[in-house]
């Protein structure tokens, strides 16, 4: 199955700062989904497609990548984005998670 | 707009069989897209566990093919996860979750339901 390494595992931002989160995969995939989850809550899907912005998602949010390596940005770090987001694949069956970047808020 | 709701026991003793329920309201199960099973063990890793299409086909993880079994009830629109032969290593919160299209990832997730394996 395809491993999906996240960095940092912990991250912390002041508000207005650019953030950037990567998630690397041991074999190329096609595409990679992103998923937001805050303490006590499920995941909420985030990114999806690489780069398409779920419904609600804030436009300071974007996502690339391609192969092996993806990513995800905030233009602009605001306190609510204070997080844990996991990448997500299905390229290969069975898809997998990355093990999650914590975002705190600094 | 769909809602997933997973109910069951949230105390399961070792070698015994794990079950849980997801209710879904706002689509029918049996119209479109597929639908999972997703857990998240203490420290917060995710596993796929596995799902049932909305034509009664079904997928699993490898990692768990010979313990899991997901059914549905379409008069209830209701699937089911059942876990054989559990151990302390099973103790985790179970999602179940609807997905779209190919590249739609998870779009919609119940709220979870930590099921714990002690005896």
């Amino acid at each position: 199955q395809i491993v999906l390494t996240q960095s940092p595992a912990i991250m912390s931002a002041s508000p207005g700062e650019k953030v950037t989160m990567t998630c690397s995969a041991s074999s190329s995939v096609s595409y990679m989904h992103w998923y937001q989850q805050k303490s006590g809550t499920s995941p909420k899907r985030w990114i999806y497609d690489t780069s398409k912005l779920a419904s609600g998602v804030p436009a300071r949010f974007s996502g690339s990548g391609s192969g092996t390596s993806y990513s995800l940005t905030i233009s602009s770090m605001e306190a609510e984005d204070a997080a844990t987001y996991y990448c997500q694949q299905w390229s290969s069956n069975p898809p997998t998670f990355g093990a999650g970047t914590k975002l705190e808020l600094k | 707009d769909v809602q997933l709701q997973e109910s069951g026991p949230d105390l399961v003793k070792p070698s015994q069989s794990l079950s849980l329920t997801c209710t879904v309201t706002g689509y029918s199960i049996t119209s479109g897209y597929s639908w999972h099973w997703i857990r998240q063990f203490p420290g917060n890793k995710l596993e796929w566990m596995g799902y049932i299409h909305y034509s009664g086909s079904t997928n699993y993880n490898p990692s768990l093919k010979s313990r899991i079994s997901i059914t549905r009830d379409t008069s209830k629109n209701q699937f089911f996860l059942q876990l054989n032969s559990v151990t302390t290593e099973d103790t985790a919160t179970y999602y179940c979750a609807r997905k779209d299209y190919r590249y739609d990832g998870f779009a919609y997730w119940g709220q979870g339901t930590l099921v714990t394996v002690s005896a």
